[in-house]
């Protein structure tokens, strides 16, 4: 299947710098990805969707000036914690949908995930 | 979006079938249903998906009444290795702006 790869794998950094996560299709193009955050022993929640091209479109609840979004072509987007505090530590995690091309498309691939540590 | 509720956890012994049904009472027309694995500190990975009636491939089945409120996937044999959290989805055709929200999932514990 399609491969939706993410880097880093896990990041430690103090409080009030900021970090990037990258989220790369690998062998397909990918003109909307997803970001995702789950806590520990929770579900994960939808924080935005990335558009190539335009601004990403964020859920309810969710700081866009603090999660920064971009997605710059069709096989990378990338999301920036800024200002990070230790409650922003969690599991982040991109996903994008598949490239088939089916009238019905509900299948996504996901990243392995970035496991945030704020100190 | 159609609201999913699945039981929180599930055991089961190895070499079992393990069923895990899940109840969406307003799934529209146009929804499919979806089911997702995740292991811990891994993205989820995609499992099957299904509109109506049996939908079976080499991992699972997935059984879906007439009146599609439910949905079952069914897993035959288990393993330690298949210890997981698992995820029904409904709806969200990606294709035109949905998007996958997850509920809160089954934590299946497979024992020895």
């Amino acid at each position: 299947g399609a491969v939706v790869s993410q880097h880093p794998s896990w990041v430690i950094c103090k409080s009030g710098t900021s970090v990037k996560i990258e989220c790369r299709s690998l062998d397909f193009q990918a003109t909307t990805m997803f970001w995702y955050r789950q806590f520990p022993k929770q579900s994960l929640m939808l924080m935005a969707t990335s558009n190539e091209g335009s601004k990403a479109t964020y859920e309810q609840g969710v700081e866009k000036d603090k999660f920064l979004i971009n997605h710059a072509s069709l096989t990378l987007s990338t999301l920036t914690v800024t200002s990070a505090h230790p409650e922003d530590s969690s599991f982040y995690i991109c996903s994008a949908r598949s490239p088939r091309t089916r009238l019905m498309d509900t299948e996504a691939f996901f990243g392995q995930g970035t496991r945030l540590t704020v100190v | 979006l159609a609201k999913t509720t699945q039981p929180i956890s599930m055991d089961s012994y190895e070499g079992q079938e393990v069923n895990i049904t899940c109840s969406h009472n307003n799934i529209a027309t146009n929804d499919y249903i979806t089911w997702y694995q995740q292991f811990p500190s891994q993205g989820p990975r995609f499992i099957i998906q299904g509109y109506k009636t049996k939908v079976t491939n080499e991992v699972a089945s997935l059984f879906i009444p007439a009146d599609r409120k439910s949905s079952t996937l069914s897993l035959p044999r288990v393993s330690l290795s298949d210890t997981a959290v698992y995820y029904c989805l409904v709806g969200a055709d990606l294709n035109q702006g949905g998007k996958l929200i997850f509920g809160q999932g089954t934590e299946l514990s497979v024992k020895p």
